[in-house]
C-alpha cells in the first residue's frame, strides 16, 4: 500500500515562529501536494512539485514556501506563522499527472 | 482554472438506504479525470472511486457508483446500502490530462448515516 506520512498530526506554534511541516512517500511517486483545508472552502492547493527541486505556486502560495530535496520528500514552510494559517494541512502524492492522488493523515495547525 | 460545485453542504441518509451526492464542474477541457475522495473522521482523505473522462461506462465500486454526464459536466456519486462506515466527508476532484498537474475540489458534502 502507499503511505504518505506527515510528520504531525498536531502542531501549537506561536505568531512569527518559523514552521516547517514534512511530508513523506514511500512509492516513489513524482508529483506531491500541499493542501490547506478550511470548513466550506474544501481542499486549497499551496504548492506542488512535479519532480525534485520543481515546485509551482497554487492558489494560495502566500506566506508558504516548499522544499523538495529528495523524490520522497516534500516539506511545507511558514516563514513567520501568523494566526490566519490556523488549519488544517494535508500532503499528497501521485504516480503521475493522470493518477489519483494518495493522502497523509493531515495535520492540524493552531498558531497562537 | 477549473471549478468544482458541489451544492449540498450536508445530507443525510437511513442506515441500508441509497443517498446520491452531486457535483458539477466546470471545464473547456474534453479529456480528463474525476474523483471522489471520502475523508472520515479521523481526517485520512481515501479514493473511494475514479472515472475517465474518455469512457462512457460510469464506474462502480462496490456499493460506490457514479452517474457520470459529460455534456452537462455532472459526477454524482451515489452509495447504495449505506452503513454506518460510510458516515464521512466526501470531495469530488477534477484532474485535467493535458493542462498542469493540480486537482481541484469541491467543497464538500458531509454525510451522516441514521441507524
Amino acid at each position: 500500500d502507499v503511505k504518505v506520512t506527515q510528520s504531525s498530526r498536531y502542531l501549537v506554534k506561536r505568531t512569527g515562529e518559523k514552521v516547517f511541516l514534512e511530508c513523506v512517500q514511500d512509492m516513489d511517486h513524482e508529483n506531491m501536494f500541499w493542501y490547506r483545508q478550511d470548513p466550506g472552502l474544501g481542499l486549497r492547493l499551496i504548492y506542488f512539485s512535479y519532480d525534485v527541486k520543481m515546485k509551482e505556486k497554487g492558489d494560495i502560495p502566500e506566506g508558504y514556501s516548499v522544499s523538495r530535496e529528495k523524490k520522497e520528500r516534500f516539506s511545507l514552510i511558514l516563514e513567520s506563522a501568523s494566526t490566519n494559517q490556523t488549519s488544517m494541512y494535508l500532503c499528497a502524492s501521485s504516480l503521475y499527472r493522470y493518477a489519483e492522488a494518495f493522502f497523509g493523515q493531515g495535520t492540524r495547525l493552531t498558531v497562537v | 482554472a477549473q471549478t468544482v460545485t458541489q451544492s449540498q453542504p450536508e445530507m443525510s441518509v437511513q442506515e441500508a438506504e441509497t443517498v446520491t451526492l452531486s457535483c458539477t464542474y466546470d471545464t473547456s477541457e474534453s479529456d480528463y479525470y474525476l474523483f471522489w475522495y471520502k475523508q472520515p473522521p479521523s481526517r485520512q482523505m481515501i479514493l473511494v472511486i475514479r472515472q475517465e473522462a474518455y469512457k462512457q461506462q460510469n464506474a462502480t465500486e462496490n456499493r460506490f457508483s457514479v452517474n457520470f454526464q459529460k455534456a452537462a459536466k455532472s459526477f454524482s456519486l451515489k452509495i447504495s446500502d449505506s452503513q454506518l462506515g460510510d458516515a464521512a466527508m466526501y470531495f469530488c476532484a477534477y484532474r485535467s490530462a493535458n493542462t498542469g498537474n493540480q486537482f481541484y475540489f469541491g467543497t464538500g458534502t458531509s454525510l451522516t448515516v441514521i441507524p
